[in-house]
């Protein structure tokens, strides 16, 4: 079944320290799509980033970097030098192309509400 | 471009009512999707249309209805509202339903039934 997991649910970091989100996925299609998004506290989603199932090399950003990995099925998510401004909830999400078809449904896990005191 | 918006921003209602929440998006997105945010379970998808006059049943669809009648429209219906619906509904869309397009979500509608 088609499932994805964050196990973190919260995290506390004083500003400066890097951090990592965990995601951890599960998927019968070997053609996936895996992405993050972020909602801070004035509720909207906001994308940050896509990656398929056949690129697996690491993606840097500013301060955000991705770590995916299909052998342990892992697409983890890092904050270099945490800023107040990087808290908010953090969200994995999973797109399937064959099993679920043209569906766009995509599955969510639970969320990663991170918290960085000043 | 507005993107997705979504009305009203916030509704409490006594359960039994009924109401619709509005979604509409200028995009020209063939896609177009509801979910509902719960405390730690993440979004949970509801309905989803992959264009107008189709739609169909995502993950969590009882005590919900839609319709697509034109492209910048989804509608989401409460046919009888319950205190399990309390819930934060976000509507999305995307330039088609293929697995590698992102998304667009609402701003949400914060939902109460007493």
């Amino acid at each position: 079944a088609q499932k994805v997991t964050q196990a973190q649910t919260e995290i506390s970091v004083v500003e400066k320290e890097d951090v990592t989100l965990d995601c951890v996925y599960e998927t019968r299609d070997t053609t996936y799509y895996l992405f993050w998004y972020k909602q801070p506290p004035s509720g909207e989603l906001v994308f940050l980033i896509r990656r398929n199932s056949f690129d697996e090399q690491n993606e840097i950003s500013g301060r955000y970097s991705w770590n995916f990995q299909k052998s342990t099925s892992s697409f983890n998510f890092t904050i270099t030098a945490s800023q107040v401004v990087d808290s908010a909830v953090y969200f994995c999400a999973l797109s399937e192309a064959v099993f679920n078809g043209p569906t766009g449904k995509l599955i969510f896990g639970q969320g990663t509400t991170l918290q960085v005191k000043p | 471009n507005a993107g997705v918006t979504q009305t009203p921003k916030f509704q409490v209602l006594k359960t039994g009512q009924s109401m619709t929440l509005q979604c509409a998006q200028d995009m020209n997105h063939e896609y177009m999707s509801w979910y509902r945010q719960d405390p730690g379970m993440g979004l949970r998808l509801i309905h989803y249309s992959v264009g107008a006059g189709i739609t169909d049943q995502g993950e969590v669809p009882n005590g919900y209805n839609v319709s697509r009648s034109t492209t910048e429209d989804f509608p989401l219906r409460l046919l009888s509202a319950a205190p399990s619906q309390t819930s934060v509904y976000f509507c999305a869309s995307s330039y088609s339903p293929a697995a590698y397009n992102e998304q667009f979500f609402g701003p949400g509608t914060r939902l109460t039934v007493l």
